[in-house]
């Protein structure tokens, strides 16, 4: 099975931050990367798909990046409304995995 | 719109089997794969299995095998995933979410989720 895994587990940051986390493959998963964001009690929303391509509908402070194994989801000015868990997942070949989460908080 | 509608909470006694559902709509059932990933309160995400449902091919995750059969009724636009052998470490909220092929696979649209309790 391909691990995945993010960083960091948790941070606090201040609206109209740059917010940025990691998420490592433990192999090549070349562009099958897609990011999600969970609030509490919902059932988590798509934002990034093939590493860098912004779902429609989501807002362009979103940007992913990355391949192989190292990529990044990044938030250029974050807004009251994206505190909530991010989760990384592999979808280059089954378990389809996901990372442990980032929870983003108020600071 | 598209979305999955999932059937409601479900309360198991440990050893016994669940049966989730999961309803498409706004979209052709059978031109996307559908995922089934569970979540534990407090814990990640963990994906369980999927299903091709215009040929009924399946797959599942390796901890699962044996215990978890996903369906599908396709004149009815419905997956289904059943768990057998229910413990108290299965209590979790369940999901269904279509895979699509165009995204890389990326899960688009989600239930609402299914909540599981295991208790005797």
């Amino acid at each position: 099975d391909i691990q995945m895994t993010q960083s960091p587990s948790s941070l606090s940051a201040s609206v109209g931050d740059r917010v940025t986390i990691t998420c490592r493959a433990s192999q090549s998963i070349s562009t099958y990367l897609t990011w999600f964001q969970q609030k509490r009690g919902k059932a988590p929303k798509l934002l990034i798909y093939a590493a860098s391509s912004l779902q429609s509908g989501v807002p362009s402070r979103f940007s992913g990046s990355g391949s192989g194994t190292d990529f990044t989801l990044t938030i250029s000015s974050l807004q009251p409304e994206d505190f909530a868990t991010y989760y990384c997942q592999q979808t280059y070949s089954t378990p389809f995995t996901f990372g442990p989460g980032t929870k983003v908080d108020i600071k | 719109q598209v979305q999955l509608v999932q059937s409601g909470a479900e309360v198991k006694k440990p050893g016994a089997s669940v049966k989730v559902s999961c309803k498409a709509s706004g979209y052709t059932f059978s031109n996307y794969e559908i995922n089934w990933v569970r979540q534990a309160t407090g814990q990640g995400l963990e994906w369980m299995g999927w299903m091709n449902p215009n040929s009924g091919y399946t797959g599942y995750a390796l901890k699962f095998q044996g215990r978890v059969t996903i369906t599908r009724n396709t004149s009815i636009s419905t997956a289904y995933m059943e768990l057998s052998s229910l413990r108290s470490e299965d209590a979790a909220v369940y999901y269904c979410a279509r895979g699509a092929r165009r995204l890389g696979a990326a899960f688009d649209i989600w239930g609402q989720g299914t909540m599981v309790t295991v208790s005797s």
